[in-house]
This record gives C-alpha cells, sequence and structure tokens, in this order.
C-alpha cells in the first residue's frame, strides 16, 4: 500500500520567507510524528499529535514552527520568517495507536538562502 | 544531554564481514528499541526492533543484542553486502513506541567488495 509522503521534497526559501511542508500520513493511522534532521545527524523529534490533537510539541525550536493537523489525517508544518538554521531535512512519520513502528516519509530538504 | 550514544560514527568493512553498531540508553523508562536503515535521499526505514525482556533478537542477516544491566544495544549484519551500505540510527521509546523516538546520531557503513 502507499506509504507516508511528503511535499514538496525540495524547498529553497530566501531568509524570512515563510514556508508550508505537507505530509500524508498512511491511512489510517492515528499517529503522527515530526523530526528535524539536520546533515549528519540523527532525527530530532519535533511535534506530535494523535489524530487531531497536538499532544506534544515540545521540540519545536522558536514559536517561528507551527503544526496542524485539522482533520486528523494531512498534516502540515509551518515555519515563519526563516532562518539559515532552519536548513534541515524535515521528517514525517506516522503509526497505529498502540503499534511500536512509526513508518518514515522521505523527507523534505529544506535550504534557507 | 544526548540520551542515546551511538557508535562508531562510521565504519568500513569488507563484504561478507559483520560489522557491529554499538548504542548506549541512559533512560531507564525505555522500553523499545528500533534500528533505522537511511539510504541517502530516503526516510529511515525500519530495520528491526527488540524489547528488553529477550536478549537477543533475529531477523535474516540482522540480529540485535541487547544488554539490560548495561543499558546497551547493539546491531550486527551478518554476511555484509555492498547494498548494506547506508546509515543506521539506533532508537529507544517507551510506551509501546507510541512516543516519540530519541535517535543516536548514525553510523555511516560502507561495505566494500
Amino acid at each position: 500500500g502507499a506509504g507516508v509522503s511528503q511535499s514538496p521534497r525540495y524547498k529553497v526559501a530566501k531568509r524570512g520567507q515563510d514556508v508550508a511542508l505537507r505530509c500524508d500520513p498512511i491511512s489510517g493511522h492515528v499517529s503522527l510524528f515530526w523530526y528535524q534532521q539536520a546533515l549528519g545527524q540523527g532525527p530530532e523529534f519535533l511535534t506530535y499529535f494523535q489524530n487531531e490533537a497536538q499532544l506534544d510539541k515540545s521540540g519545536l525550536p522558536s514559536d517561528r514552527f507551527f503544526a496542524e493537523r485539522p482533520e486528523g489525517s494531512v498534516s502540515t508544518l509551518k515555519i515563519q520568517r526563516t532562518q539559515q538554521e532552519d536548513s534541515a531535512v524535515y521528517l514525517c512519520a506516522s503509526s497505529l495507536t498502540h503499534w511500536e513502528t512509526q513508518y518514515f516519509g522521505p523527507g523534505t530538504r529544506l535550504l534557507v538562502l | 544531554q544526548q540520551q542515546v550514544k551511538q557508535s562508531p560514527q562510521s565504519l568500513i568493512v569488507q563484504k561478507g564481514g559483520i560489522p557491529i553498531i554499538n548504542c548506549a540508553y541512559e533512560n531507564t523508562a525505555f522500553d523499545y528499541f528500533p534500528w533505522y536503515q537511511q539510504f541517502p535521499g530516503k526516510g529511515p526505514a525500519l530495520l528491526i526492533a527488540i524489547r528488553p525482556d529477550v536478549s537477543e533478537k533475529k531477523e535474516g542477516r540482522f540480529t540485535i543484542s541487547f544488554n539490560k544491566s548495561a543499558k546497551q544495544f547493539s546491531l550486527h549484519i551478518m554476511d555484509s553486502q555492498p547494498g548494506d551500505s547506508a546509515t543506521y540510527f539506533c532508537a529507544a521509546t517507551f510506551n509501546s513506541g507510541n512516543t516519540p523516538l530519541v535517535f543516536g546520531k548514525g553510523t555511516r557503513l560502507s561495505v566494500i567488495a
């Protein structure tokens, strides 16, 4: 079946621009996670949804980062006034409730110039 | 504070060799330990996972060894192939995995023919 999809795959933004990154989880998956992966590093947690409820946003690095999942399926990660340090790969993962495996999408590579 | 420490950072082995990647964790509440494989430009894919009630788990050529008292676990790849060349991440989580994963920094494995 279809896996987790993310769009766009690549995004180049000028410093100060706002960007929106989309995640389509596996159909029926209740849990959705966003991670940030810097070059040469492991993914780091940003935020977590169960259905439409954002249960944990402790990993968001600043108030410029905002995520939503209004209908409990597709999620959008928005970054306002992008900075160079925001350049990274943004990964989305989904999982069934009470199921261990998190399935990752291919990521969106964001480059802020 | 890095909760999951992974070593080595990079590893080169001959085809047929047995690369070993090690991880150590700090939080004794962790109860689920997956390994992910990531190819360039792709998202991490689950390889194999273990819970602390067993000391070893084998799936195909991949084996996890787990030492609960030492808070360490490792990945062994038997009969390694050039196609195994990728970056490997250990991770940890609790509450049956329906919580954010904490990743190690990754090991870049190169298997040379």
